[in-house]
């Protein structure tokens, strides 16, 4: 597609849940990021895929966040037994995995209640 | 581990100013590094790219340099608009990885 695409645009979720994420990323990118935003900080980095591996998961916060990338193309973001603290905007990036920029999703506003 | 710092936190300007955001790192083995303009509840766009051998990029009205030595980067806006306000982010890609770190942005607000 022409953009990095996430779906749903928001969540709300029941504490306790399980929910799934889901980015589109630029076809022909070979690289792709999620990243989480709270309110008023930057984003930072949750896991890096390259092709269909997580070539660096080292900041996901607990055992509860897993993400997968099957196909080397789209990646859904799962998170278990939600609680309050993982609401947040949720942020996928692409990239071609050289030394290009990255392109970045509107993101999933995620509310856990 | 790398620390990305943006200052000012929140910047609020008359229509026509230039303004300067300066951004600072910890770690200069960066590869490259990234301006972005977040709008409220949207997602990121990506202003200009500096690579770790660069010293500055130019698109209109923005203008972002790079001093890797001394860690720090400074994006410049000319005759600011409100139409500019948002929140911009400054991030870094080191050697080392392929993530970036952000820093946590300078909220402006440009008044007509």
């Amino acid at each position: 597609g022409a953009g990095v695409s996430q779906t749903p645009s928001n969540k709300v979720t029941e504490k306790g849940k399980y929910v799934e994420l889901r980015c589109d990323p630029i076809s022909g990118h070979t690289a792709l990021y999620w990243y989480r935003q709270s309110l008023g900080q930057g984003p930072e980095f949750l896991i890096y895929f390259q092709g269909t591996g997580a070539a660096d998961d080292s900041g996901l916060p607990n055992d509860r966040f897993f993400a997968v990338r099957p196909e080397g193309s789209v990646s859904t973001l799962k998170i278990q037994r939600t609680e309050r603290g993982d609401s947040a905007v949720y942020l996928c990036a692409s990239s071609f995995g050289g030394g290009g920029g990255y392109t970045f999703g509107s993101g999933t506003r995620l509310t856990v209640v | 581990k790398q620390e990305v710092t943006q200052i000012p936190a929140a910047l609020s300007v008359p229509e026509g100013e230039n303004l300067v955001l300066n951004c600072s790192f910890t770690d200069s083995a960066i590869y490259n590094l990234q301006w972005f303009r977040q709008d409220p509840g949207k997602g990121l766009t990506s202003l200009l790219l500096i690579q770790s051998s660069q010293r500055e990029q130019t698109s209109g009205r923005l203008n972002a340099s790079l001093d890797k030595s001394s860690g720090r980067s400074t994006l410049y806006i000319a005759a600011s608009q409100p139409g500019d306000s948002a929140t911009y982010l400054c991030a870094v890609r080191d050697n080392a990885g392929n993530m970036l770190t952000f820093g946590g942005g300078t909220r402006l607000m440009v008044k007509p």
